[in-house]
């Protein structure tokens, strides 16, 4: 068990509806990442916040939304859906500081039809 | 988004083997990370390797960083069935930014009994 709690596990929608994705941190870490794994791709970087305030970003869609809030929890909002946006959904938390490692919770596992 | 080249893409194995697997990458990170993947589960670290050339190792797990800082390798000796999974190298730093992770697309390893 890393520490790091997503929730829902699964999620099964239907195209252009808009989810919210939930996650919240280690004890302690102040930075979250999202991360996005399709089938046939490896885990793609989305978004990072820092202690409230977006840090990095990576491969976002316009459609696609993050914000973390004062109790360090992070949300993930995704709208407009589409297919193709079927994948799991990682969030990572760390302590924040490079050299700290960014430990994985358990995924959403985002279903389209 | 870059990614890492990480090979082979799939090992079958007999249970006692040793294994190895690498990843290469045409820019330089300055932290190399290794990751294990079980089914329906976030990624868990195994190394965090962090010195070009630096040797890691985590009980069966060896990793290394090499010295060009763009590659790095794992070998798992005498594999045991709880070693399948899918492993994922993953690269931080350099050009990519301080804390974002670059993935390789993961080596899925399967044991016969």
């Amino acid at each position: 068990d890393s520490g790091v709690t997503q929730t829902p596990k699964h999620l099964i929608t239907a195209t252009g509806q808009r989810v919210t994705l939930r996650c919240s941190p280690r004890s302690g870490d102040l930075s979250v990442y999202w991360y996005q794994q399709s089938l046939d791709q490896g885990l793609q970087f989305l978004i990072q916040y820092y202690n409230g305030e977006e840090r990095a970003k990576g491969n976002i869609l316009e459609r696609f939304s993050a914000q973390q809030f004062p109790d360090l929890h992070s949300e993930l909002n995704l709208s407009s859906l589409e297919l193709g946006d079927s994948a799991l959904y990682f969030c990572a938390s760390s302590a924040g500081t490079p050299g700290y490692e960014q430990y994985f919770g358990p995924g959403t596992r985002l279903t389209v039809t | 988004g870059q990614q890492l080249n990480q090979s082979p893409q799939s090992m079958f194995i007999q249970e006692g083997e040793d294994v190895s697997m690498n990843c290469t990458s045409s820019s330089i990170f300055n932290t190399w990370l290794w990751y294990k993947q079980d089914p329906g589960e976030g990624p868990v670290l195994l190394i965090a390797l962090y010195k070009a050339g630096e040797l890691t190792s985590n009980g069966r797990l060896t990793a290394q960083f090499g010295i060009t800082r763009k590659d790095s390798f794992l070998n798992i000796s005498a594999s045991i069935p709880s070693d399948v999974g899918i492993y994922f190298c993953a690269g931080r730093g350099g050009i990519q930014g301080a804390q974002k992770l670059v993935f390789g697309q993961g080596t899925r390893l399967t044991i016969n009994p």
